[in-house]
């Protein structure tokens, strides 16, 4: 079975600074991966996917991420955060487009201003 | 197009007593998932629907916990006997297949 792992459960940045949150999964073929935000007493909302095709994926509001099938990798990248982007953010992996979707434990953002 | 709908926001029960949380999915989705979130545990999934069919409830609790899907319109979220470590926000969410999901905002359920 599939598995995120997000080894990070907390980040701090100072708005304006470059942001990176860690995102390994486990799962021998080639995965469906995703980010999700979820802001204060909402539910998650989808910040990018990748399927296939360049490894680089952008998202929303700046967000990118980049797979790297070597590292088992797909850490998601923000050149520039602001006070806004606070939140947690979810990992995802799934096997293909029917299959269930797993999740990591989340890493809140938290952006100093 | 209104989002996947989630009644009620909020639920207090008694510990014993009965709880159903209702999940209205985005019209013309075939999949519905329903996830229950805890500080603790994190996001958990529960189980899994597509064309109404149950697909997947390996992460629902054997006892006490049921759902159901009737129709393309809604699915629903039992919990029997309720108890404190039930506690939690339930979410659903509903797919064209199992790709982007989007997300309802979720029941808190509290059990006193």
């Amino acid at each position: 079975a599939q598995s995120v792992t997000q080894p990070d459960a907390r980040v701090t940045v100072s708005e304006g600074a470059s942001l990176q949150l860690r995102c390994k999964y486990s799962y021998s073929g080639t995965p469906y991966l995703f980010w999700y935000v979820q802001y204060p007493r909402q539910g998650l909302q989808l910040l990018l996917k990748y399927y296939s095709g360049d490894p680089v994926v952008q998202g929303v509001n700046g967000f990118e991420a980049e797979f790297i099938k070597s590292n088992s990798s797909f850490h998601l990248r923000k050149a520039s955060v602001h006070w806004s982007d606070s939140a947690v953010y979810f990992c995802a992996v799934s096997a293909n487009s029917n299959n269930r979707i797993f999740f990591g434990d989340g890493t809140q953002l938290v952006v100093k201003p | 197009n209104a989002g996947v709908i989630q009644t009620p926001r909020h639920k207090v029960t008694g510990k014993g007593q009965e709880a159903t949380l209702w999940c209205e999915p985005i019209s013309g989705h075939s999949a519905v998932f329903w996830y229950r979130q805890t500080i603790v545990q994190g996001l958990e999934f529960l189980t899994y629907f597509r064309n109404q069919a149950p697909i997947d409830d390996s992460g629902m609790p054997k006892e006490r916990f049921s759902a159901q899907m009737p129709n393309q319109s809604h699915s629903t979220l039992k919990i029997q006997s309720t108890q404190p470590q039930d506690s939690a926000v339930y979410l659903c969410a509903s797919s064209f297949s199992a790709e982007t999901l989007y997300f309802g905002s979720g029941t808190r359920l509290t059990v006193l």
